[in-house]
């Protein structure tokens, strides 16, 4: 079973603070998704990354997938309250195939 | 264009009982996904169906079933509801299936007494 360990669990910033959440696996990925999920509603697709090395920029969240393709990391650049939410990588493909794997997530608090 | 509806928005069942909870997606895909996310597991993948055929299945019990009809509209049934199977249930659909763009509905929160 492939599993995706998501860091950290909570994060509780100040508006304007920058961070950077972490989805980490021991297993190889064919793609690599990230949603944000707030109360009450379903999870939003912000990005796929798909090859190794790859860098996505959206606005000021930035994504990137490993080398190896068994990690990726979400940046996110001058932190606003708008950002707050329920962040979530999910992992396609790889020893998996045709299922989807999700990291536990993380909550993210941004004050103003 | 209209996103994934999901019908019910809730509901309350008792144990023991059977539950059948509908996801029509986005007009023009032909793939529907099923989740449930608990504050313990997370997001856990059920199953997906592509042309009314399932093409993956989670780890889940047998209780745990579902089907597409012909115009893409899933409905994914739970039999003999145990406590551990209150959760959030949510549908996702897609143009090919898995690794390409889902999109989520709101989900339906079962809540199992």
């Amino acid at each position: 079973t492939q599993l995706l360990e998501q860091s950290p669990q909570f994060l509780s910033i100040q508006e304007g603070e920058n961070l950077t959440v972490y989805c980490n696996s021991s297993s190889v990925f064919s793609s690599l998704q990230w949603y944000r999920q707030e109360p009450g509603e379903g999870p939003v697709l912000l990005v796929t990354v798909v090859t190794g090395g790859e860098v996505k920029k959206l606005k000021r969240l930035t994504f990137q997938f490993g080398d190896a393709r068994k990690d990726s990391s979400l940046h996110i650049t001058a932190a606003q309250p708008g950002d707050t939410g329920l962040y979530l990588c999910a992992g396609a493909g790889g020893t998996s195939y045709g299922k989807l794997t999700f990291g536990q997530g993380t909550i993210l608090t941004v004050h103003p | 264009k209209a996103g994934v509806t999901q019908t019910p928005r809730y509901l309350i069942k008792t144990r023991g009982q059977q539950v059948t909870l509908s996801c029509s997606p986005i007009s023009g895909h032909r793939s529907v996904s099923w989740y449930q996310q608990t504050p313990g597991q997370g997001l856990q993948f059920l199953f997906e169906y592509f042309s009314e055929t399932q093409r993956n299945k989670g780890n889940f019990p047998g209780r745990f079933s579902g089907r597409q009809f012909s115009n893409s509209r899933s409905e994914m049934n739970v039999s003999t509801l145990e406590l551990g199977d209150s959760a959030l249930y949510l549908c996702a659909s897609s143009l090919v299936g898995i690794g390409a763009d889902l999109h989520f509905g709101n989900g339906t929160r079962l809540t199992v007494t």
